[in-house]
């Protein structure tokens, strides 16, 4: 199957600095990715939703200007949360997609587990 | 709105026995995928199984199988020969037109496999 990463796999920075996350698909040219954010024993929130060379498309309730997203080509995203706070904290995942249709299968990278102190 | 309802968010079962974690959901669209992911402790996504609306036959993959009654709108997992590797975070998602082609998810049900 294809393989999407994310680096760093855990970060953990000082409350009030920004923090960037990679999301790249790597044997594939993805349409689509996604960013997801999950807390502790919770489902997996979908906070974004990037197309390359366009602006993220964000959900309700999560704020672009604090989650900064970057698709600047169709095998890379990024995800910087800025001034990130303790309630920050979480697990961040971001998927892909090589199509835009309910069939085609969305490759999930492994997490980013970012902690703010 | 689409919506994915797991209302089991634990279950047990015995080593090698069958176990099936139940799915809902809710959409206006006729067309839409289902999927099921497990996630173990480690975080990772892994995909296990898709049904597509309109799929006549029941998904298989493996031990995993789809038990899909789309009249009831539920799309029920079920897993065969439980092993021990199988206690993971199991969430079914689903994605359609209407959605966007957000895949949505369930709340998850954790499995507890004993020896």
């Amino acid at each position: 199957g294809a393989v999407v990463s994310q680096h760093p796999s855990r970060v953990i920075c000082k409350s009030g600095t920004s923090v960037k996350i990679e999301c790249r698909s790597l044997d594939f040219q993805a349409t689509t990715m996604f960013w997801y954010r999950q807390f502790p024993k919770q489902s997996l929130m979908l906070m974004a939703t990037s197309n390359e060379g366009s602006k993220a498309t964000y959900e309700q309730g999560v704020e672009k200007d604090k989650f900064l997203i970057n698709h600047a080509s169709l095998t890379l995203s990024t995800l910087t949360v800025t001034s990130a706070h303790p309630e920050d904290s979480s697990f961040y995942i971001c998927s892909a997609t090589r199509g835009r249709g309910p069939y085609n299968e969305q490759f999930f990278g492994p997490g980013t587990r970012l902690t703010v102190l | 709105a689409q919506k994915i309802t797991q209302t089991q968010p634990g279950m047990f079962v015995q080593e090698k026995e069958a176990v099936t974690l139940d799915c809902t959901y809710d959409t206006s669209d006729q067309s839409y995928g289902l999927f099921w992911y497990k996630q173990p402790s480690s975080g990772e996504m892994i995909f296990l199984i898709y049904q597509g609306s309109y799929d006549e036959q029941n998904a298989t993959e493996g031990r995993y199988s789809l038990n899909f009654q789309k009249a009831r709108k539920s799309a029920n997992l079920v897993i065969s020969a439980s092993q021990l590797g199988d206690s993971a975070m199991y969430f079914c998602a689903m994605r359609s037109l209407t959605g966007g082609f957000k895949t949505i998810f369930g709340a998850g049900t954790r499995l507890f496999v004993k020896a």
